[in-house]
């Protein structure tokens, strides 16, 4: 399976401001998603990350305020903008090959990011 | 994507085997049945999948009823490592989005 670097790890950050978080694959991967952990919740999927084209959103979340970037097969970043307290969660990347059914999924560890 | 109900919280004694429910009663032709679990402050983990037949890895073992409409994850000899929520997700079928969506799970505490 793949292995995913994301950066930075945690973060703490002041209200309005944007941050950058970066998924480094160690393979080519065929689709890319981001999602959102709030604080005691499940995990919510905030968008799938495509190569060379705009990102895919789920309803509830939207380019502006998460531009996602994409610019080959094996990188992406989320952008989290104009920030507010709210926004405070862990945000995942995740991949998957080809192969999906075979080898499921792969997560990178996390973004903690904390907005005060 | 199929639906999945699985209880909130279960508790296993170290070392017995703990057995954790999903009901997916909607699943549909080809979906597939995924088991992720995540241990706190860790990204979720991949453990197993099955599409009819019962399923075994080193990890953890994968019971479908012959109806497909429920099934079981089996850890053999839980630790207290094992404590962590699992997710179990039903994804594939003709309209296969590749998107995992992840319900509430069921937090498992393994107890000494």
């Amino acid at each position: 399976s793949a292995v995913i670097s994301q950066k930075p790890s945690r973060d703490i950050c002041q209200r309005g401001t944007s941050l950058t978080i970066q998924c480094q694959v160690d393979s080519q991967v065929t689709m890319m998603f981001w999602y959102r952990q709030q604080p005691g919740q499940s995990l919510t999927l905030i968008a799938t990350a495509n190569q060379g084209s705009e990102a895919t959103y789920e309803s509830g979340f939207v380019i502006d305020k998460f531009p996602i970037s994409r610019p080959n097969l094996t990188f992406s970043t989320l952008t989290v903008s104009n920030m507010s307290p709210e926004d405070s969660s862990i945000y995942l990347c995740s991949v998957s090959h080809l192969r999906q059914f075979e080898y499921g999924y792969t997560f990178g560890s996390g973004t903690r990011l904390t907005v005060v | 994507d199929a639906k999945t109900t699985q209880p909130p919280s279960m508790d296993c004694a170290e070392g017995r085997a703990a057995n954790l429910p999903c009901n997916h009663s909607t699943i549909s032709g080809n979906e597939y049945v995924y088991w992720y679990r995540q241990i706190h402050s860790q990204g979720p983990q991949y453990i197993i999948h099955g599409l009819k037949n019962n399923e075994t890895n080193e990890m953890a073992s994968l019971i479908i009823t012959e109806d497909r409409k429920s099934s079981t994850l089996i850890l053999p000899h839980a630790t207290l490592r094992d404590t962590a929520v699992y997710y179990c997700i039903v994804m594939g079928g003709s309209s296969n989005t590749g998107k995992l969506i992840f319900g509430q799970g069921t937090t498992l505490q393994v107890k000494p």
